[in-house]
């Protein structure tokens, strides 16, 4: 079974660079990690995928090793409005059955 | 527009009285697939479905069906909803069932069973 585990809960200030990484043992060999953002009472929202190295958008990085048992999502210079709570998620191996994190607060202060 | 669609968005129930939340996407998704919310529990996968007439369990089943029946439509069924099954519900859908490429998720349906 895949487990995920991330930090409960971060705090940046405006114009900093933050890092949150998702420790994920036992994913699928051949399937994307994806990262999600979520607002209170919203649906989750995309935000970057990938399968191995690094992938960066408009928005974000995100990093790969080589072992795939963790993945870093980044994010350049946060303001106020990404004060929100961040999900992996990956596929439980051998099915098709798709496990979020365990989510990150991140807080941005001014 | 491209969008997942679930109604209602907020529902309060009683106890043992079915109901029905209705997801419908128009982007031509194969795979279509239920998360509750909870706090301190996160996401977590009820049912999900590969393609018309496809549907497996997720990680919480129980006390929920589900049928695909149509590909844009995946109605999440409560046959008999008890409190414990207050919660946030999602609705999404991903392009392709073999290659997982990310959900759009839906807005969301507050349930409130009493």
């Amino acid at each position: 079974l895949a487990k995920t585990t991330q930090p409960i809960s971060m705090d940046s200030y405006e114009g900093q660079e933050v890092n949150i990484t998702c420790s994920h043992n036992n994913i699928a060999t051949n399937d994307y990690i994806t990262w999600y953002q979520q607002f209170p009472s919203q649906g989750p929202r995309f935000i970057i995928q990938g399968y191995k190295t690094k992938v960066t958008n408009e928005v974000a990085s995100l990093f790969i090793p080589a072992d795939r048992k963790s993945s870093t999502l980044s994010l350049p210079r946060v303001s106020l409005s990404d004060t929100a709570v961040y999900y992996c998620l990956v596929e439980n191996p051998g099915t098709y059955k798709y496990i979020f994190g365990t989510g990150t607060r991140l807080k941005v202060l001014a | 527009e491209a969008q997942v669609t679930q109604n209602p968005r907020y529902l309060i129930t009683v106890t043992g009285k079915k109901l029905t939340v209705t997801c419908s996407q128009n982007m031509n998704h194969e795979y279509m697939s239920w998360y509750r919310q909870d706090p301190g529990l996160g996401l977590r996968q009820i049912y999900y479905s590969m393609n018309v007439e496809v549907t497996d369990k997720g990680d919480v089943p129980e006390g929920y069906k589900v049928s695909r029946k149509e590909k844009r439509n995946f109605p999440l069924i409560l046959e008999s909803p008890s409190p414990n099954q207050t919660s946030l519900y999602f609705c999404a859908s991903s392009l392709l069932a073999a290659k997982f490429m990310g959900y759009t998720f839906g807005s969301g349906t507050r349930l409130t069973v009493v």
